[in-house]
Formats: C-alpha cells, structure tokens, sequence
C-alpha cells in the first residue's frame, strides 16, 4: 500500500531554517519523482520543486531558486525525501505535502498520493 | 508560466445537482498534462482527473473532464454529499507547475 509520511509540525522564528521528512512506503522509490506543495493558511496549492530519486536531480519553481532558499534531498537506504527551506519569514507560514508523481520516470505527469500535510508557523 | 484562472470562486448547489467546474489556462496548453483535484478540509488533495478527461484510479463516473486549448472544465453529474469540497486545476508541465486557484463547491 502506497503511503507518503511526513514529519510533525515545526515552529520556527524569522530567519531560521526547517527540515522537513517525507518517508515512503509501498511503490519502487527510485522510480516515481517526489514533489513538494505548499498552501498558505486559508490560501491554494504552489508547487514548489520536485526530486528524481533515483539520480538526485531537482527542479525547483522560479521563485524559490534566486536566493537557494529550497534544498530537496532524498535518501535511498531510507526511501526518504527531505525538504529544507531556509530563511523563513511569516510568508512561508503553510501546510507543506509532499505528493508522488503517477507515472514513473517523469515529473510531468500528476500526483497520485500526498502525504498528511506539515503545518510549519513562522512566528 | 501558464496561469489557471478558475470559475466561480463558489459554487452554491443542493446535494443532486450538476455542477460545472472552468478552468482557463493564459495559454493554449496539452490537454495531456491538464488535471482535476479535489481537498476537504484538513486533508490533502486527491486526484481525480488526469489528462484532462481520464478518471483516476477509484474515482466515480459521476465525474468527467474535458475540454482543450485554453478551457477546461469539471463536471460533477450528480453532487454527493461527499462532493462538496474545493476543487483544483493543475497544468502539470513546464516550470513552474502550476494550479488554480480553486473553485469551492458548497452545500446550498
């Protein structure tokens, strides 16, 4: 069964970093790219980058590569991807998912399971 | 970047109703990389709808999708009271991939 589970909850001041974990179960890791998505409380989704997990290689939105404030790693022994978002400021206040592409070996294709969402509060 | 614009905001309907979900992509996209979700709240999104008009695994025939070029729609035959829920467009191409802003179908 296929199941994506995320880290807790974090509280963070302005200026820090969070880590978040996303552990996967149920489907060959390497195969499916990881993508990470965001909402803002009361707000929609923004997709924010995604992971090849078999090479490593990312791609991340526009707006979060400029300043190198997002690092998606993953960690195959584990079948684990992680998301590190730095120097937060109240905007990045939000439910994180990470959620796994339906077809394999492309990151074009939609995304067939998310996980339980991390609330992170920047306060 | 393809921009989503989605139609209405809300949409007030009794359980039995049809409903019809817009989406209009800025440009004229492939409807091969045009999908539906839907999220409840506290929960995450579920997809629904892919390549514009395909059902996801375990999706009821009550919905469809389809559409091309720059309009897409979601239709929903017959609400359940499951059904009422925000409903989001995604264009899943390109960089960066992007969604709607959502169309929220509530009970009337």
């Amino acid at each position: 069964q296929v199941q994506l589970l995320q880290s807790g909850a974090e509280l963070r001041r302005p200026g820090a970093s969070v880590n978040i974990s996303c552990k996967t179960f149920g489907y060959t890791f390497a195969n499916y790219y990881v993508h990470w998505v965001r909402q803002a409380p009361g707000q929609g989704l923004e997709w924010m980058g995604l992971i090849n997990p078999r090479s490593g290689a990312i791609s991340y939105a526009p707006k979060f590569r400029g300043r190198g404030r997002l690092t998606v790693t993953r960690d195959t022994s584990t079948t684990t991807v992680y998301m590190d978002l730095s120097s937060l400021t109240s905007e990045d206040t939000a439910v994180y998912f990470c959620a796994k592409s339906r077809r394999p070996g492309v990151g074009t294709t939609p995304k067939d399971y998310w996980g339980q969402g991390t609330l992170v509060t920047v306060s | 970047e393809v921009v989503l614009t989605q139609s209405p905001g809300t949409l007030s309907l009794f359980p039995g109703d049809r409903a019809t979900l817009s989406c209009r992509a800025s440009q004229s996209v492939s409807s091969t990389f045009l999908g539906w979700y839907h999220q409840k709240p506290g929960q995450a999104p579920r997809l629904l709808i892919y390549d514009a008009t395909t059902r996801a695994t375990g999706i009821p025939d009550r919905f469809s999708g389809s559409g091309s070029g720059t309009d897409f729609t979601l239709t929903i035959s017959r609400l359940e009271p499951e059904d009422f829920a925000v409903y989001y467009c995604q264009y899943y191409n390109g960089s960066p991939l992007t969604f709607g802003g959502g169309t929220k179908v509530e009970i009337k």
